[in-house]
């Protein structure tokens, strides 16, 4: 059964301290990997699609690397305004869409 | 990049009564897509709204509880029929980015936040 998995499901940080989020997936032919940014009484913000294992996307503070099992969201010197939940998605062979729980990231001054 | 406006985003309901969640985007789609979003757990799509014809639903939602409208190819409605307090969740209106609907870039409305008493 096709699944994805996101860890830590919370992640207090100090602004500054950097770390990664992990996005462990199951599915048959992915066609795609997408990473989102939420924020509280707001939808999902798109932030990256990587589509082949050893790809990567940066923006700002934000790279999001690629493997054939897990895809990581490294947070660079956070600041405050980087907490939120993202959120992680793949596209499986039938291009339907499944989603990971997410992780709540947040950044303390 | 799309902006979608919903209504309303936020409600209170009784039991057994039924609440219309409207998504407006502003340019033309294809396809609109509603999802819930449940406390803690993944986006869950509930439905593809097509213009023109009926919409095509997930397993496990079916129409007499969450009849949708698409009247046009800018407007939908989602109602959520007969509640129960099973059925407080976010409601998410979400369209294709302009790279086209199997690409992963969707662009969300900010949600219905619903809760039934």
């Amino acid at each position: 059964e096709d699944q994805v998995t996101q860890s830590p499901e919370a992640l207090r940080l100090q602004e500054g301290e950097s770390s990664s989020l992990n996005c462990s997936y199951t599915v048959s032919g992915l066609r795609g990997l997408f990473w989102y940014r939420q924020d509280p009484g707001k939808g999902p913000e798109f932030l990256f699609t990587l589509y082949s294992a050893g790809e990567e996307k940066e923006k700002e503070r934000l790279k999001a690397t690629l493997t054939k099992k897990e895809s990581f969201l490294h947070i660079t010197a956070p600041k405050p305004e980087d907490s939120a939940t993202y959120l992680c998605a793949v596209r499986d062979s039938n291009y339907q869409l499944i989603w990971g729980a997410g992780t709540k990231l947040i950044i303390k001054p | 990049s799309a902006v979608i406006s919903q209504k309303p985003s936020r409600d209170i309901c009784q039991r057994g009564t039924s609440l219309t969640i409207q998504c407006q985007v502003d340019s033309q789609v294809t396809m609109m897509f509603w999802y819930r979003q449940q406390p803690g757990q993944s986006l869950t799509l509930i439905a593809t709204a097509n213009q023109g014809s009926e919409a095509t639903y997930e397993s496990g939602f079916v129409i007499d509880k969450f009849p949708i409208s698409r009247p046009n190819l800018t407007f939908s409605t989602l109602t959520v029929s007969n509640m129960s307090p099973e059925d407080s969740s976010i409601y998410l209106c979400s369209v294709a980015g302009t790279a086209g609907v199997y690409t992963g870039e969707l662009f969300f409305g900010e949600g219905s936040r619903l809760t039934v008493l």
